[in-house]
C-alpha cells in the first residue's frame, strides 16, 4: 500500500496570506488527523476527520480549517498567516482514528 | 486533563552503553505508542502497545507498558549512533479521536 501523502512538502508564504495544504490518506483509511510541530511547542494536534465529519479539534484560532472529501483526502488551510504560523503540518491516517497512526513526510510552511 | 510526561527530554550517551527513556500519563488508558522522528523528518511508528504488560521487542528497542503504575519505557540495549533520534510516546484518548503525545526525548548516541 501506498502511504500517506502530502503536498506540497515546501511552502513560503507572506504574513496575510492564506494557504491550503492537502493529505492523501492510506488507501482505506477514513480517518485524518492534522498536527503543528514547532520547536518551541512540540507537536500540537489540530483537528480529526472521519468520513467528511470534523469529530475532535484543538485548541487553535479558527483561521486554521479543514476539510475531508469523500474519497477521505483532506485539505487544511491558514487563513491571514502570522509568522508564528512556520512550522511543520503532518498529516496522519489511520482506520477508524483510534489506535496507531500512520504519518506523511509532512508540509514545512514559512511565513516571511 | 490528560497529560503525558516524558524523561528524560534530552539524553546524550555513548554507543555500546544501555539506557532507559519513560513515558508516565495521568488517567487510565491502555493503548500507548512509541514513535521515532529524524532531525527534518516525519514520525515513525515503532511500538503498539495494547494491553497491561503488553512488551515488543525491535532490534536493540524494546518498549513495556504497565497500565496500573501509568508508565511505558522504551529501553535501549547497546546502542548505537543510528538510534540517534527523538522519540515519542502517545496515549489513546478513546473517547475522542485524539492521541496525546509527550514532547519527546532527544537521543544523542555518539560514537
Amino acid at each position: 500500500k501506498a502511504g500517506v501523502t502530502q503536498t506540497p512538502r515546501y511552502l513560503i508564504k507572506t504574513r496575510g496570506q492564506q494557504v491550503t495544504l492537502s493529505c492523501s490518506p492510506i488507501s482505506g483509511h477514513r480517518s485524518v488527523s492534522w498536527y503543528q510541530q514547532t520547536p518551541g511547542q512540540g507537536l500540537q494536534f489540530l483537528f480529526e476527520y472521519f468520513s467528511e465529519t470534523q469529530r475532535n479539534k484543538g485548541n487553535f484560532p479558527g483561521r486554521f480549517s479543514g476539510r475531508q472529501f469523500s474519497n477521505s483526502r483532506s485539505e487544511m488551510n491558514v487563513s491571514t498567516l502570522e509568522l508564528g504560523d512556520s512550522a511543520l503540518y503532518l498529516c496522519a491516517s489511520s482506520e477508524q482514528g483510534l489506535g496507531e497512526q500512520y504519518f506523511g513526510p509532512g508540509t514545512r510552511l514559512t511565513v516571511t | 486533563e490528560l497529560k503525558v510526561e516524558q524523561n528524560p527530554l534530552f539524553l546524550s550517551m555513548q554507543e555500546g552503553k544501555n539506557y532507559t527513556i519513560y513515558c508516565n500519563y495521568s488517567t487510565t488508558s491502555d493503548r500507548l505508542y512509541w514513535y521515532r522522528q529524524d532531525p527534518g523528518k516525519s514520525l515513525e511508528s515503532l511500538f503498539v502497545l495494547l494491553s497491561n504488560g503488553a512488551v515488543k521487542q525491535e532490534g536493540r528497542l524494546m518498549a513495556s507498558l504497565d497500565t496500573k503504575a501509568r508508565l511505558s519505557t522504551l529501553h535501549i540495549t547497546a546502542a548505537v549512533h543510528d538510534l540517534s533520534a527523538t522519540y515519542f510516546c502517545a496515549v489513546d484518548m478513546n473517547s475522542n479521536y485524539q492521541l496525546i503525545w509527550g514532547a519527546g526525548t532527544k537521543l544523542i548516541i555518539k560514537p
